[in-house]
């Protein structure tokens, strides 16, 4: 089956400790994107990549960090420099072309 | 800076009935929009999509209607059912290069008594 994943789907981390959310896609999709979901919000875009080796920072970019070694992943590390992480963080993937991103199920971080 | 909103935050019809969510946009340059579903805890799941050089397109029991001239959006729900209580989403590609990004607006929940 083609999809996007993300793992875990639940994580606790203490505050100061930084944490790497998993995503995969086979659906072999150039971009990829890691969005941010609070409460009662829509979608704000943390970083994403149009290629492998290639990533741009969205709008609410600080205090994440990402990477692209491979078409495939997309992981993204929250690290201890962001001052609200717990949110709900959303992973997608779509071709280059205008057209519909596809979303994996989410990974809910709470931080303690 | 120009984003993508929704006239409604929340949205109660009865089983059956047919539901209108509205979405107004403010970037001229926008040439692709989507509607999103997410249900409680889950990603958003594509409904349907319109380009800008078209004014409706209809899919199963869902129809998007876009009016360039006011900058709306609105996607109809025909026959509205409880599966389909959750909150959707407009997005908007607003051309020009960005290649896929997408911006959203903050969401309609949609609530259907039985």
């Amino acid at each position: 089956d083609g999809g996007i994943t993300q793992s875990p789907k639940y994580l606790f981390r203490k505050e100061g400790q930084n944490v790497t959310l998993s995503c995969e896609q086979n659906l072999n999709h150039d971009a990829m994107y890691w969005y941010r979901q609070d409460p009662g919000q829509g979608l704000r875009l943390i970083y994403y990549s149009q290629i492998v080796n290639d990533f741009q920072k969205g709008d609410i970019a600080e205090g994440y960090s990402v990477s692209r070694e491979k078409k495939e992943s997309f992981p993204l590390t929250v690290t201890s420099a962001q001052k609200n992480p717990t949110a709900f963080y959303l992973c997608a993937s779509s071709t280059t072309s205008i057209g519909e991103q596809f979303f994996g199920p989410g990974t809910r971080l709470t931080v303690l | 800076g120009e984003s993508v909103g929704l006239h409604l935050p929340t949205l109660s019809v009865q089983e059956g009935d047919n539901s209108i969510i509205n979405c107004a946009y403010s970037n001229s340059a926008s040439d692709y929009f989507i509607w999103y579903k997410q249900e409680s805890g889950k990603g958003p799941q594509f409904i349907i999509d319109i380009r800008s050089n078209m004014d409706k397109r209809q899919g199963q029991r869902v129809t998007v209607l876009l009016n360039k001239t006011v900058k709306h959006l609105s996607l109809q729900i025909a026959a509205t059912q409880p599966g389909d209580s959750a909150v959707y989403f407009c997005a908007e590609n607003m051309g020009g290069g960005s290649q896929g990004n997408l911006i959203f607006g903050k969401g309609t929940k949609l609530s259907v008594k039985p």
